[in-house]
C-alpha cells in the first residue's frame, strides 16, 4: 500500500533561516506528488506539485521542491523563512482512482 | 483552480443528533472527495462522491454513518449520523478535475464539528 511519512513533527526556526521539511513515499510506480500548506484558521492550500519533467520544482511565495526518484523522496524547501511561513505543511501522493495520500504533516513555527 | 465552499463552516451539536454538510463548486468537476482532519491530526480520506450512484467508502468508514449524496457535477452532501464526541472534527470536500495523469486536488475551507 501507498505510504507518505513525514518525519519532522514540528520544526522550529528563526526568520531567514533556511528550512527542509523531509516527504518520503512508497509505491514502486509513477507517482504524482504534492505539498499543501494550511495556515492558522485557515484551509488547505496547494503549495506546490510534480507530475513529471523537471524534478526541482517551484512553487507559490518562494517554495520549492526536488523529487528524488533514487530516494522515494520530495523534500520542501525554502531558503529563507519569514514568520508568516508558520503553518502546518503536509505531503501527499495520488494513489490510484486519484485518492490523495496524506503525510501526518509538519508543524512549522518561525520566530520573529 | 475551482472555488469550493461549504456549509456550515462551524457547528455544536448534541451527541445522537444528526448533521449534514455540504459541498459546492464553481464549475463541473470529476472527482469529489470526504476527508476528515481530526484535531491534530493529518487528513483521513472517508469516501469518493460518485454521481449519480453510491459513494465508494474508504475501510473504517460505512454508509450507514456517513451516507453521502452527489446529485450532479457540482454538489455534495455529506452526513454525519448519530453524532458522539468522538466525530468532533473537521470535515474537508474536496475536487479534482482529471486531465490525462495530471489531477490536482483542491479543497474547501472545512467545517468544524464540536459533538458534545
Amino acid at each position: 500500500a501507498q505510504s507518505v511519512s513525514q518525519h519532522n513533527h514540528h520544526v522550529i526556526l528563526s526568520e531567514a533561516a533556511s528550512l527542509e521539511l523531509g516527504c518520503n513515499y512508497s509505491y514502486g510506480g509513477t507517482v504524482n506528488l504534492f505539498w499543501y500548506v494550511q495556515y492558522p484558521g485557515q484551509h488547505l492550500q496547494l503549495l506546490l506539485k510534480y507530475f513529471s519533467g523537471d524534478p526541482l520544482v517551484k512553487g507559490i511565495k518562494g517554495f520549492e521542491a526536488e523529487f528524488i526518484k533514487s530516494k522515494f523522496s520530495f523534500n520542501l524547501r525554502k531558503p529563507s523563512v519569514q514568520w508568516s511561513d508558520t503553518a502546518e505543511y503536509f505531503c501527499a501522493v495520488i494513489s490510484s482512482a486519484s485518492k490523495i495520500i496524506f503525510g501526518s504533516g509538519t508543524r512549522l513555527s518561525i520566530r520573529p | 483552480s475551482a472555488v469550493i465552499s461549504q456549509k456550515p463552516s462551524r457547528d455544536i451539536c448534541q451527541r445522537g443528533t444528526s448533521l449534514t454538510i455540504q459541498c459546492q463548486v464553481d464549475s463541473q468537476v470529476t472527482m469529489m472527495f470526504w476527508y476528515r482532519q481530526q484535531p491534530g491530526q493529518s487528513l483521513t480520506l472517508i469516501a469518493t462522491a460518485n454521481q449519480g450512484s453510491e459513494a465508494t467508502y474508504e475501510s473504517g468508514f460505512v454508509i450507514d454513518k456517513f451516507p453521502i449524496s452527489r446529485p450532479n457535477l457540482t454538489f455534495s452532501t455529506l452526513t454525519v449520523s448519530n453524532m458522539s464526541p468522538e466525530d468532533s472534527s473537521i470535515y474537508l470536500c474536496s475536487v479534482a478535475s482529471l486531465s490525462s495523469s495530471t489531477d490536482t486536488q483542491y479543497f474547501g475551507p472545512g467545517t468544524r464539528l464540536t459533538v458534545l
